[in-house]
């Protein structure tokens, strides 16, 4: 089993839709999850970091955390052709070493 | 405030060839991590070095290897190159301190190619 699973897509949504993007991880004593968007040929961009069991939102963005089923998702609100990437989620676990998914693409259809 | 400085942004090395990339963190970030990204394997973990010290590393030959400096600046160096070594290499930053904020930045990446 992978630290990190991530579908590897490519999701695709109408714009001005909601994408949901879903990662599971399998060390339960992780702490601190990321999200991370990454356009091709750039370098990952953090866009999210949750913490504690719920959801967190920031604009269209809105992180869920469920610690019991080790499952952390992405959400994207109204989205937009711009956000078309691949979506990194990353874990950080014990000794602050950070593992990454394989990432999902997202495709937001015009 | 600067973000993370990677140089080079390209190589083009020889197969057998060794090579050092560099990594400036973020002021005030003590770690810094590094990671080989390949379209088949994504984001591969290599190391973390937080005040000159390995803290983490990743199942990577011991042709990779790293350092760090007291100003936080890091290198990782890679021996007898191999073309599998072709891949962008990116480094993150972040505070690395218990307790503090953990989200890590990363640099635009050195690509480079082995030929």
């Amino acid at each position: 089993q992978k630290e990190v699973e991530q579908n590897s897509g490519p999701l695709s949504v109408p714009e001005g839709a909601i994408a949901s993007l879903n990662c599971t991880y399998s060390d339960r004593g992780s702490q601190s999850f990321f999200w991370y968007r990454q356009y091709s040929g750039k370098s990952p961009e953090l866009i999210m970091f949750i913490y504690s069991n719920g959801d967190k939102e920031d604009g269209r963005f809105t992180a869920q955390l469920n610690k019991a089923s080790q499952y952390v998702s992405l959400l994207i609100r109204d989205s937009q052709p711009s956000d078309s990437a691949t979506y990194l989620c990353a874990v950080k676990g014990g000794y602050q070493k950070v593992t990454f998914g394989t990432g999902t693409k997202l495709q937001v259809i015009p | 405030k600067a973000g993370v400085t990677q140089t080079p942004r390209y190589l083009i090395k020889t197969r057998g060839q060794q090579v050092t990339l560099s990594c400036s963190p973020i002021s005030g970030h003590r770690s810094v991590s590094w990671y080989q990204q390949t379209p088949g394997q994504g984001l591969q973990f290599l190391f973390e070095y937080f005040s000159e010290t390995q803290r983490n590393k990743g199942n990577f030959p011991g042709r990779f290897s790293g350092r760090q400096f007291s100003n936080s600046r890091s290198e990782m160096n890679v021996s007898t190159l191999e073309l599998g070594d072709s891949a962008l290499y990116l480094c993150a930053s972040s505070l690395g301190v218990q307790g503090a904020p953990t989200e890590a930045f990363f640099g635009q990446g050195t690509r480079l190619t082995v030929v």
